[in-house]
């Protein structure tokens, strides 16, 4: 229940496609859901997050999409550009507990 | 440039040799962790601290002593550690327990 599951484990799209990343939960009581960035050599950045009470957050060319009666969330990459080549996490934690449940990652790779 | 900074980047030590990572942040955070992170894989949570006390241990083993002397220092003492610890060592904080975590590049850690 703990677990948070996260596909593809690798992706490799155009420059200017929409990479989509998955992720699936199964506790109900998590209430936040953030996504991370990693680039080599480097420890991971905060993207972008969602609390469970929206759909859908946009923030620049990164959305979040959220779907509270299948317990899943995505992350869309709009105009993907080689710069965006990264391992990308998503995560989850419960309100008033601060332990990040992460998945385990997926390699994107944008080709020119 | 993160804001979370980590010291040393590298650092190769023997297994009978004692020696401490730091991590500070100047942001105010009253939330501190320290996670360990394996090739291809998502951090792992190790230890949690919030106001200076120590709050989560994720059953780390003792060859691994965190301190947080202040509230914009923490530190990972390492004393007898084994090869399987040789993994990249992140420092993150938060505001406050149950905000978003912001991570430092870690460090690098080989065991001979």
């Amino acid at each position: 229940q703990q677990q948070v599951k996260q596909s593809p484990q690798s992706l490799i799209v155009q420059k200017g496609g929409i990479p989509i990343i998955n992720c699936a939960y199964e506790n109900t009581a998590f209430d936040y859901f953030p996504w991370y960035q990693q680039f080599p050599g480097k420890g991971p950045a905060l993207l972008i997050a969602i609390r469970p009470d929206v759909s859908e957050k946009k923030e620049g060319r990164f959305t979040i999409s959220f779907n509270k009666s299948a317990k899943q969330f995505s992350l869309h990459i709009m105009d993907s550009q080689p710069g965006d080549s990264a391992t990308y996490f998503c995560a989850a934690s419960k309100r008033g507990y601060n332990k990040l449940i992460f998945g385990a990652g997926t390699r994107l790779a944008v080709h020119p | 440039d993160t804001e979370v900074t980590q010291t040393p980047k590298h650092l190769v030590m023997g297994m009978t040799n004692k020696k401490s990572l730091k991590c500070e942040q100047h942001m105010g955070h009253r939330a501190m962790y320290w996670y360990k992170q394996k090739a291809k894989k998502p951090p792992e949570l190790m230890f949690v601290y919030s106001y200076e006390k120590l709050s989560i241990n994720e059953s780390v083993p003792s060859r691994f002593s965190p301190e947080c002397p202040n509230s914009s220092l923490l530190n990972l003492h390492l004393h007898a550690l084994q090869p399987e610890d040789s993994a990249l060592y992140l420092c993150a904080s938060s505001p406050f327990q149950d905000q978003p975590q912001h991570f430092g590049d870690g460090t690098r850690l080989s065991i001979l």
